[in-house]
């Protein structure tokens, strides 16, 4: 059954340092996003894409942050600058129809020291 | 805006016996779906069950069912014969049908199930 796989599954960096997520998502979806979970507290949501574009973005999601959809197959999310409160960890999400539930990759642990 | 509210944020059952968690959620949209979420250890997002809010019946998956109650805005999930693979995290969510739109989830149930 295809999945969402993302890499690395966990990644520590130095605080200020830039960080690069990488999520493939299902091959024949179409939109795609990204959640994070601080350690202890809800998931919530980072920014939507599709046609490779911006269609949402959250207030969490500032100007550190930005997202790439480079080939046909990976989606990134780049943390220019991190900060201490960046440690959470972040889900990777596909769907080929938004009226269809999303699939979850299984996250990316970033701790940032 | 939707909101999400979980109100036990830990739960423990004795090993086969029926567990329910709560969910009530708020929004002024008549087309979406809700969700649960299972986070086990590993903290995987799987998905449990789904309801769209245009179907009257109550979803069923295996063990797990939902009481979904429309004009009360509440959709509770229930596990029955629970087993200690179902010790997790659950995550009750929104979304509205709509373009690319995004997943609201609540706070969570910390539930234990206990030999």
């Amino acid at each position: 059954e295809p999945e969402v796989t993302q890499t690395p599954s966990h990644q520590v960096t130095q605080m200020g340092q830039e960080v690069i997520l990488r999520c493939v998502p299902i091959s024949n979806h179409l939109y795609f996003y990204w959640y994070r979970q601080i350690l202890g507290q809800k998931v919530e949501f980072l920014v939507s894409f599709y046609n490779n574009e911006i269609s949402e973005k959250s207030e969490i999601f500032d100007d550190q942050f930005s997202v790439e959809r480079p080939d046909g197959s990976n989606f990134t999310l780049k943390i220019r600058s991190t900060k201490l409160e960046d440690s959470a960890m972040y889900f990777c999400a596909s769907t080929w129809d938004s009226y269809n539930e999303q699939f979850f990759g299984p996250g990316t642990r970033l701790t940032v020291l | 805006a939707q909101t999400v509210t979980q109100s036990q944020p830990e739960m423990s059952v004795q090993e086969a016996e029926t567990v329910t968690l709560s969910c009530t959620y708020d929004t002024s949209e008549n087309n979406y779906y809700l969700f649960w979420y299972k986070q086990p250890p590993s903290r995987q997002m799987i998905l449990v069950i789904r309801q769209e809010a245009y179907k009257q019946q109550n979803a069923t998956e295996n063990r797990f069912s939902v009481n979904f109650q429309k004009a009360a805005k509440s959709f509770s999930l229930k596990i029955s014969d629970s087993q200690l693979g179902d010790t997790a995290m659950y995550f009750c969510a929104f979304m509205k049908l709509n373009r690319d739109d995004k997943i609201i989830f609540g706070k969570g149930t910390r539930l234990h199930i206990l030999p």
